[in-house]
């Protein structure tokens, strides 16, 4: 499996400010992806992220409230912007394909991000 | 993304007794169906996942039973124990380079001692 840590765990925001979420992943993995779980919800996937290219988004998802960077095979970033209190949520960073792994199916997931919107 | 159905929205079980989530799905094309469990404040957990081309795994105190006709797949946890408690997601995906995944709404297990 990999080890998946995001910075940072928590954090509580101002309404119109963006919040930048790191994912670091102890190991080279062919896809990132960017969850959202809202309290008490199911996960909704917000985009893919791409080394070297744009992320895919899903539908509902802009890159403009949603900016992903993917700078190389072990790091991502995804910004929250212009925020408002509907943004509060848990964002999951999830890994998948990782090179040597026993199956390239299995996705793992960070611990996640608690974004409170005040 | 297309839809999993995921059934009951909570359970509460007997210490010792057997937990049963269900899940539907309407994409044939799907062919990963793996099971997570949530524990509050952490991330998903891998629990169990299955291909289609089987119709039973178990790993421990935990089994999926995969129904490919009636496009129906369900996590089985045996002997329960209070430390399961949890929020268990079931989730289908489709083979491809992205590889996506799509979750079911989520499953309150308690387990009483």
């Amino acid at each position: 499996s990999a080890v998946i840590s995001q910075k940072p765990s928590r954090d509580i925001c101002q309404r119109g400010t963006s919040l930048t979420i790191q994912c670091q992943v102890d190991s080279q993995v062919t896809m990132m992806f960017w969850y959202r779980q809202q309290p008490g919800q199911s996960l909704t996937l917000i985009a893919t992220a791409n080394q070297g290219s744009e992320a895919t988004y899903e539908s509902g998802f802009v890159i403009d409230k949603f900016p992903i960077s993917r700078p190389n095979l072990t790091f991502s970033t995804l910004t929250v912007s212009n925020m408002s209190p509907e943004d509060s949520s848990i964002y999951l960073c999830s890994v998948g394909r990782i090179a040597l792994a026993a199956s390239t199916d299995t996705q793992y997931f960070g611990p996640g991000t608690r974004l409170t919107v005040l | 993304q297309q839809q999993v159905k995921q059934s009951p929205q909570s359970l509460i079980v007997q210490k010792g007794g057997i937990s049963i989530i269900n899940c539907a799905y309407e994409n044939t094309a799907f062919d990963y169906f793996p099971w997570y469990q949530q524990f509050p404040g952490k991330g998903p957990a891998l629990l169990i996942a299955i291909r289609p081309d089987v119709s039973e795994k178990k790993e421990g105190r935990f089994t999926i039973s995969f129904n490919k006709s009636a496009k129906q797949f369900s996590l089985h946890i045996m002997d329960s124990q209070p430390g399961d408690s949890a929020t268990y997601f079931c989730a289908a995906s489709t083979s491809g380079s992205a590889r996506q995944l799509t979750f079911g709404s989520g499953t309150q297990l308690t387990v009483l001692p």
